[in-house]
């Protein structure tokens, strides 16, 4: 079972709509998430971090976060053609080496 | 702030040379870098952790001999990829940690090196 999994799209959604990206994880420990956005050919680019329950804005971007059921979201309000990417979720434990371990990712294509 | 380099941005040589990739934080100390490896339309997978004044931590599969960590200082680590090999053609990506703070967990990446071995 992969340890981090997400749809790998393409999502398209119009110019101004919202976009919903989802992840699941498998690992029940003491975590961090995070999202990253990465363009064709380009490393990536942290977009939000989330500790807690709960949701947390930034922007047009809001991170939902669910340990109960394993699933952390990013909403991405009045999407633009220049959101298009790939999203890449990402987890890592709160001790220890911290490194992360990344989804397969999520291509967004907002349509003009 | 969080600013990470790395040099050079692309490289192409020939089989069996070795090359040397340089990642640098520019404006704060990292005592942890990693080492990525992201193959055309795949995700990005851990290579390496590269710890200040200690051995790297390699991931299962990853061949020691081959991939050379140092990391000399908090500010600059490097992956040598020795007798480079066709198979070896990839997106070589480096992160480091925070600094401290709300930041301490979050990893900041390198632009990239694209490695084309001929």
């Amino acid at each position: 079972q992969k340890e981090v999994e997400q749809n790998s799209g393409p999502l398209s959604v119009p110019e101004g709509a919202i976009a919903s990206l989802n992840c699941t994880y498998s690992d029940r420990g003491s975590q961090s998430f995070f999202w990253y956005r990465q363009y064709s050919g380009k490393s990536p680019e942290l977009i939000m971090s989330i500790y807690s329950n709960g949701d947390k804005e930034d922007g047009r971007f809001t991170a939902q976060l669910n340990k109960a059921s394993q699933y952390v979201s990013l909403l991405i309000r009045d999407s633009q053609p220049s959101d298009s990417a790939t999203y890449l979720c990402a987890w890592s434990f709160d001790t220890g080496r911290r490194a992360l371990t990344f989804g397969s990712g999520t291509r967004l294509q907002v349509q003009p | 702030g969080a600013v990470v380099s790395q040099h050079p941005s692309r490289v192409i040589c020939k089989s069996g040379t070795s090359v040397k990739i340089e990642c640098r934080s520019l404006d704060f100390q990292a005592t942890t870098m990693f080492w990525y490896r992201q193959f055309p339309k795949k995700s990005l997978m851990l290579m390496a952790t590269s710890n200040e004044g200690s051995k790297a931590t390699y991931e299962q599969g990853v061949e020691k001999d081959k991939f050379l960590i140092n990391h000399a200082s908090l500010t600059l680590s490097t992956l040598t990829v020795t007798s480079a090999h066709p198979e070896d053609s990839s997106f070589y990506i480096c992160s480091a940690r925070g600094a401290g703070g709300d930041s301490y967990n979050e990893q900041f990446f390198g632009p990239g090196t694209r490695l084309t071995v001929l």
